[in-house]
């Protein structure tokens, strides 16, 4: 059974910080993996997507790479703003009827 | 623009009071699904569909039905919802290329059962 595992829960830091945001997940025969935002009481914007044949994607101030091999993906945050201040979920498909596994996330608060 | 729509945003009802969230999406994805969100336990899939008239059990499918009579919705039904079903609801739809997987999810639907 697929485990998705984020560590730590939460995360302080100053503003303009650059910063990694961690997952890990225990079967490594996936399809694909998606960083998701969420600020607080509304809905998961995907940020970045990557398939199981890429290494990394970028967009903007973001940057997602995919080790598969090794179970891992990271999310670098370069310059933090206190707007990047929300929950950071990390979700992995297997492909077996499509779904989704998720990490629990990481709430990110970014101060000023 | 390419959207999944859930309604309605917040829902407070009393338990034993069936009721409906409905879910559509504009994007012609084949599959959809529904998730719910628990603080602690963070989303788990609760019925997904491959197609029309294909839909099929996720994690936590006890106490909901679905049905999928067209491509483009995706209902949720709560037939006797219970205060163990207040939660946070996503509807979500994705697209498949070959190996190429990509999801889109609603805003998502706030119940309360009192």
């Amino acid at each position: 059974k697929q485990e998705v595992t984020q560590i730590p829960a939460a995360l302080s830091v100053p503003e303009g910080e650059n910063l990694v945001l961690n997952c890990s997940f225990t079967d490594s025969a996936i399809y694909n993996l998606q960083w998701f935002r969420q600020d607080p009481g509304k809905g998961l914007t995907s940020l970045l997507l990557i398939q199981s044949s890429q290494r990394e994607q970028t967009s903007g101030r973001l940057n997602a790479s995919l080790d598969k091999s090794s179970g891992r993906s990271t999310l670098y945050i370069a310059a933090s703003q206190p707007g990047d201040s929300a929950t950071y979920l990390c979700a992995v498909n297997t492909g077996a009827n499509s779904k989704l596994t998720f990490g629990k996330g990481i709430t990110l608060s970014v101060r000023p | 623009e390419a959207q999944v729509t859930q309604n309605p945003r917040y829902l407070i009802t009393v338990t034993g009071k069936k009721l409906t969230v409905t879910c559509s999406q504009n994007m012609n994805h084949e599959y959809m699904s529904w998730y719910r969100q628990d603080p602690g336990l963070g989303l788990r899939q609760i019925y997904y569909s491959m197609n029309v008239e294909v839909t099929d059990k996720g994690d936590v499918p006890e106490g909901y039905k679905v049905s999928r009579k067209e491509k483009r919705n995706f209902p949720l039904i709560l037939e006797s919802p219970s205060p163990n079903q207040t939660s946070l609801y996503f509807c979500a739809s994705s697209f498949q290329q070959g190996w190429i997987y990509g999801y889109t999810f609603g805003s998502g639907t706030r119940l309360t059962v009192v």
